[in-house]
């Protein structure tokens, strides 16, 4: 099946900076990927879709000044996490589409994870 | 987006067979019906999908309500690995599936006991 890969899998990083949280897919060309976030004990919030080569569709409440992302080839995307906080601590999952250019296109492949801890 | 009802929680034995259930009343013709799981600090994964008839796959079944407005995901023999958080979600057959989000709720959290 078509694998998806975060880096880092975890990150640690002081107040006030910034972090790059890198989604690719490994085997397979993503024209759409998604970007969410999960609390504890929380499900999970869609943050923004991302399309190669155009701008991001931010969800609404979700600042994109903040959340910056890049979807410059079909096979990476990343979240930069601008002036991290404490509160945006949490769990953030990339996934992947293929806009049916496989067979099993119904299925979005999700990436595993980057744990992002502020501190 | 139509929305899906869970149980909160579930607990099963290892080695029996564990039935999930998803309520989705509001569900429309051209609403598939999917099923990802997560395991605990893990991105989720796909499990199954429906539209109107029963599904097998090498993971679970799906038996989808003959009006669709309920589902249950069978796990046939539950082990340990199964312990997870289990979303049921409606996509619709009209969309892009690649750019189609997907909008969880909050899931079944399945516990399995040895």
């Amino acid at each position: 099946g078509a694998v998806v890969s975060q880096h880092p899998s975890w990150v640690i990083c002081k107040s006030g900076t910034s972090v790059k949280i890198e989604c690719r897919s490994l085997d397979f060309q993503a024209t759409t990927m998604f970007w969410y976030r999960q609390f504890p004990k929380q499900s999970l919030m869609l943050m923004a879709t991302s399309n190669e080569g155009s701008k991001a569709t931010y969800e609404q409440g979700v600042e994109k000044d903040k959340f910056l992302i890049n979807h410059a080839s079909l096979t990476l995307s990343t979240l930069t996490v601008t002036s991290a906080h404490p509160e945006d601590s949490s769990f953030y999952i990339c996934s992947a589409s293929t806009n049916g250019r496989l067979a099993d296109s119904y299925e979005q492949y999700f990436g595993p994870g980057t744990r992002l801890t502020v501190t | 987006d139509a929305k899906t009802t869970q149980p909160n929680s579930m607990e099963s034995n290892e080695e029996e067979p564990v039935h999930l259930p998803c309520n989705h009343s509001t569900i429309s013709g051209t609403d598939y019906i999917h099923w990802y799981r997560q395991l605990p600090s893990q991105g989720p994964e796909y499990v199954i999908h429906g539209l109107t008839s029963n599904v097998n796959n090498r993971m679970a079944s799906l038996a989808i309500a003959e009006d669709r407005k309920s589902s249950t995901l069978i796990l046939h023999r539950a082990t340990l690995r199964d312990a997870a958080v289990y979303y049921c979600i409606l996509r619709s057959r009209l969309s892009n599936f690649g750019n189609e989000k997907l909008t969880f709720g909050t899931g079944t959290r399945l516990t399995i006991i040895p």
